[in-house]
């Protein structure tokens, strides 16, 4: 069974901390992404890799960072958090133009 | 820029009613569309996914047709039960290249009452 983990379902953090999210695969996907979602906006996309160490902005990457150095794991970065960056996060991974697998999502709160 | 817009926001239908969610794109350019189910505080579930030459796929009680050069996808639900309620998104992906995303609509809330 196909696996999309990310590392939190829940966090609190305070306004200017730097937080990690964490998203690991099972299925040697080649493409990640991560994504937010809040109400009446839908799910917007932060970045998304294509392969290890290959990242290429979204949407609204302004305040987010993040890292592939392996194949598997794709992690997103607020380099120093603020209030409106409370949402759910959402990462997901594919293969090129197939289905795409989600994980949990992580409800982040920021204070 | 590709926008997927989906009607209506909300739907509540009572149970055992068949029900049509409906999506549409502005650029027929597309790879294939996918649907989805979120769940209250959830991740999402790929139900179904055309790809871009087929017209139709069927999945249990789902159906989802594609008509690219019309720019319109539904989703056919057969029968609903409670179980189906839910949040159920569409999605497209542009044409074939490295590193695309899935364009989304913001979806329909589905409420099915016994």
């Amino acid at each position: 069974d196909v696996k999309v983990t990310q590392s939190s379902r829940y966090l609190v953090k305070r306004t200017g901390e730097k937080v990690f999210l964490e998203c690991v695969q099972d299925m040697d996907h080649e493409n990640m992404f991560w994504y937010r979602q809040d109400p009446g906006l839908g799910l917007r996309l932060i970045y998304f890799s294509y392969d290890v160490k290959m990242k290429e902005k979204g949407d609204i990457p302004e305040g987010y960072s993040v890292s592939r150095e392996k194949k598997e794991r794709f992690s997103l970065i607020l380099e120093s958090a603020s209030t409106n960056q409370t949402s759910m996060y959402l990462c997901a991974s594919s293969e090129t133009d197939r289905q795409a697998f989600f994980g949990q999502g992580t409800r982040l709160t920021v204070v | 820029k590709q926008e997927v817009t989906q009607i209506p926001a909300a739907l509540s239908v009572p149970e055992g009613e068949n029900l049509v969610l409906n999506c549409s794109f502005t650029d027929s350019a597309i790879y294939n569309l996918q649907w989805f189910r979120q769940d209250p505080g959830k991740g999402l579930t790929s139900l179904l996914l055309i790809q871009s030459s087929q017209r139709e796929q069927t999945s249990g009680r789902l159906n989802a047709s594609l008509d690219k050069s019309s720019g319109r996808s539904t989703l056919y639900i057969a029968a609903s039960q409670p179980g189906d309620s839910a949040t159920y998104l569409c999605a497209v992906s542009p044409p074939n290249q490295a590193g695309t995303a899935l364009i989304f609509g913001k979806g329909t809330t589905l409420s099915v009452s016994s």
